[in-house]
């Protein structure tokens, strides 16, 4: 089956730094990826959809200049989230959309639990 | 708007069967899935359905009716593992997949 990993799957940072998480598809490639974050209880919320080579769209109240998407090649996408404060703290989720299949399943990442201090 | 309609819980017994209704309004359709969520872990596929009628699949089972924007996830043989959330996800004519916060299911001994 398809498989998506995200590096890292925990990180604690400091309030003011700068963090970087990974999104790979393992075995297929995925021209499009989709970046979730999830608060305790609540649903999955779309923060941006991630194309390969060109730039991401965002969702209407993400801001695109603290939640940065690199999305360089087919089987790799980035989310650095800039300046990370304490309300950053979330779960975050990637998915990718195996280009090759008929039907547009998405894969998910196990996910990043990101805590701010 | 989009909207996405389930329980917020439901309790069932180890063994029995229990289904979760689900329904949508979305802007243009490209199928439904249903996703398995333990807590603090990503969703998994559990389902796809496009087309209306009953898809099965070992335990779990899902039915769609386009015309109604409903579909419900059968399950049978509860275990205790399937404790989790379940997630009804339709998908857009823009192919994303809408959101609701899911349907926590407890399984009781």
């Amino acid at each position: 089956g398809a498989v998506v990993s995200q590096h890292p799957s925990r990180v604690i940072c400091k309030s003011g730094t700068s963090v970087k998480i990974e999104c790979r598809s393992l075995d297929f490639q995925a021209t499009t990826m989709f970046w979730y974050r999830q608060f305790p209880k609540q649903s999955l919320m779309l923060m941006a959809t991630s194309n390969e080579g060109s730039k991401a769209t965002y969702e209407q109240g993400v801001e695109k200049d603290k939640f940065l998407i690199n999305h360089a090649s087919l089987t790799l996408s980035t989310l650095t989230v800039t300046s990370a404060h304490p309300e950053d703290s979330s779960f975050y989720i990637c998915s990718a959309r195996n280009s090759g299949l008929d039907y547009n399943e998405q894969f998910f990442g196990p996910g990043t639990r990101l805590t701010v201090l | 708007g989009q909207n996405i309609d389930q329980p917020t819980e439901m309790t069932a017994t180890e063994g029995a069967i229990v289904q979760i209704n689900c329904t949508y309004q979305t802007s243009g359709f490209n199928g439904l899935f249903w996703y398995q969520q333990h807590a603090g872990e990503a969703p998994t596929f559990l389902s796809y359905n496009v087309l209306d009628g009953l898809e099965e699949k070992g335990r779990f089972s899902s039915f769609l009716s386009r015309s109604k924007g409903y579909s419900y996830l059968l399950l049978k043989e509860l275990q205790m593992k399937d404790s989790a959330s379940y997630l009804c996800a339709p998908m857009d004519s823009n192919y994303q997949l809408i959101w609701g916060a899911g349907t926590k299911l407890i399984i009781k001994p």
